[in-house]
């Protein structure tokens, strides 16, 4: 199994605080990004980074922000937390990236996130 | 916009007999890729297979292959010999230039 470990897998937190969620690999893989999964939806892209420092949104980015200050560290950061974003988060590591898609990714065990 | 769609919310199938899970996509690209993920009760997504749309061949992995329909944007999952640990909620993606599409799943149930 790849390396992929998500701190925390619970969370409840109030409406309003900012939260941030860890993803941390020791795969060494460039490639990381950071998915919600809602009922009736599936999974969507949050933001995406491909490489240190390197990130780019993706389809439901808003009230979001993330950091990659090192290889294995890929941040997802609620800046103001809204029951709007309570769900599960899975972050997703993969080695190469061709027409700037995941390729082969590998998903972490994900985060349950509340906002009450 | 690209679209994903799984028609069956719910399969089920006897363990060692065979199941074939549908998704279909819409897009207006040549060069893509598809994929197959399986999520068991752990939350855990785990790659299933994968597939290149430049490629005509059907991809396989031990008991699990594809029905691969360009034309048709057809891109169908079959479980051969089903055990047990295959159930799992089943996810179709569409991945294309930065922007991944997912279906919203299929729930498989494997009966003993």
């Amino acid at each position: 199994d790849a390396g992929i470990t998500q701190s925390p897998r619970h969370k409840v937190t109030e409406t309003g605080t900012p939260v941030t969620l860890r993803c941390h690999q020791t795969e060494n893989h460039r490639y990381m990004y950071w998915y919600r999964q809602d009922p009736g939806h599936g999974l969507r892209l949050i933001h995406y980074s491909y490489g240190v420092k390197d990130t780019d949104k993706g389809e439901v980015s808003d009230g979001y922000s993330v950091s990659r200050s090192k290889t294995e560290d890929f941040l997802l950061t609620l800046e103001s937390a809204t029951s709007s974003q309570t769900s599960v988060y899975f972050c997703a590591i993969s080695e190469k990236e061709e027409v700037r898609g995941p390729i082969g990714a590998f998903f972490g065990q994900g985060t349950r996130l509340t906002v009450v | 916009a690209q679209t994903v769609t799984q028609s069956q919310p719910e399969m089920s199938v006897q363990e060692a007999e065979t199941v074939t899970l549908s998704c279909t996509y819409d897009t207006s690209e040549s060069d893509y890729y598809l994929f197959w993920y399986k999520q068991p009760p752990s939350r855990q997504m785990i790659l299933v297979i994968r597939q290149e749309a430049y490629k005509q061949q059907n991809a396989t992995e031990n008991r699990f292959s594809v029905n691969f329909q360009k034309a048709a944007k057809s891109f169908s999952l079959k479980i051969s010999d089903s055990q047990l640990g295959d159930a799992a909620m089943y996810f179709c993606a569409y991945h294309n230039a930065g922007k991944s599409t997912f279906g919203d799943g299929t729930t498989l149930t494997v009966k003993p």
